[in-house]
């Protein structure tokens, strides 16, 4: 069965960059697989921030965006602030009606 | 505005039938290419795709789970329902339901979740 692979925890400064991926324990992620991330703070449903690979939800502040890095889909946030601080996930079409979500990123701003 | 509600038990014991209702509103189920699908978070996990239920009725499962989940809707409800055979405590999580639009690949809207607990 395939996982998708995110790293557990990241860190990050305040008005650093930082740049999470999505993989996959077997092969390459592309954008037939149409990543999608989505941040979550504890507590709280999770609120979709980037769709179809690289595509900002509305409202979604400009300083996130996502792309393909390598054979990896990628979340980048560019000057990153306190109010980052979260849970990232992201998920993964795999056809056929299909998704599977990674087992998270959290992330620390400090 | 589209929101959605889940609702259902809090608490159920090993071995019986959970079933999970998301009442939505804002947009239609007979819209062609719209679903809802679950989602479900153990305390402090991942999140895990569970089902999802296209405008035509079509089900789709996750493979690791297909054979405890069925996934229905009643359109003139508004309702999707979940139900999940064989409940262990492993599967108390907080569960999830959420809008994908037409011809979309990922669900844009997401009810505020339920926690179920399974414990005898």
């Amino acid at each position: 069965q395939t996982v998708v692979t995110q790293e557990p925890s990241f860190s990050v400064s305040p008005g650093g960059t930082v740049t999470l991926t999505c993989g996959l324990s077997s092969g390459s992620v592309s954008t037939s697989y149409y990543p999608s991330w989505y941040q979550q703070i504890p507590g709280q449903a999770p609120r979709t921030l980037v769709y179809n690979t690289n595509i900002r939800s509305s409202g979604v502040p400009d300083r996130f965006s996502g792309s393909i890095l390598g054979n990896k889909g990628a979340l980048t946030i560019t000057g990153a602030q306190v109010d980052d601080e979260s849970n990232y996930h992201c998920m993964l079409y795999m056809g056929g009606g299909i998704w599977v979500f990674g087992g998270g990123t959290k992330l620390t701003v400090l | 505005q589209i929101t959605l509600k889940e609702s259902g038990p809090t608490l159920v014991k090993p071995t019986q039938t959970l079933t999970l209702t998301c009442t939505f509103s804002g947009f239609s189920l007979n819209t062609g290419g719209v679903a809802v699908g679950w989602i479900r978070q153990p305390p402090g996990q991942a999140l895990e795709w569970l089902a999802l239920i296209y405008w035509d009725g079509d089900p789709r499962y996750s493979s690791s789970l297909r054979s405890r989940l069925t996934i229905t809707r009643d359109t003139a409800k508004n309702q999707v329902v979940l139900t999940m055979t064989n409940m262990h405590p492993v599967d108390t999580a907080t569960y999830y339901c959420a809008h994908r639009g037409a011809a979309m690949t990922h669900f844009d809207d997401w009810g505020q979740g339920t926690l179920v607990t399974v414990s005898s």
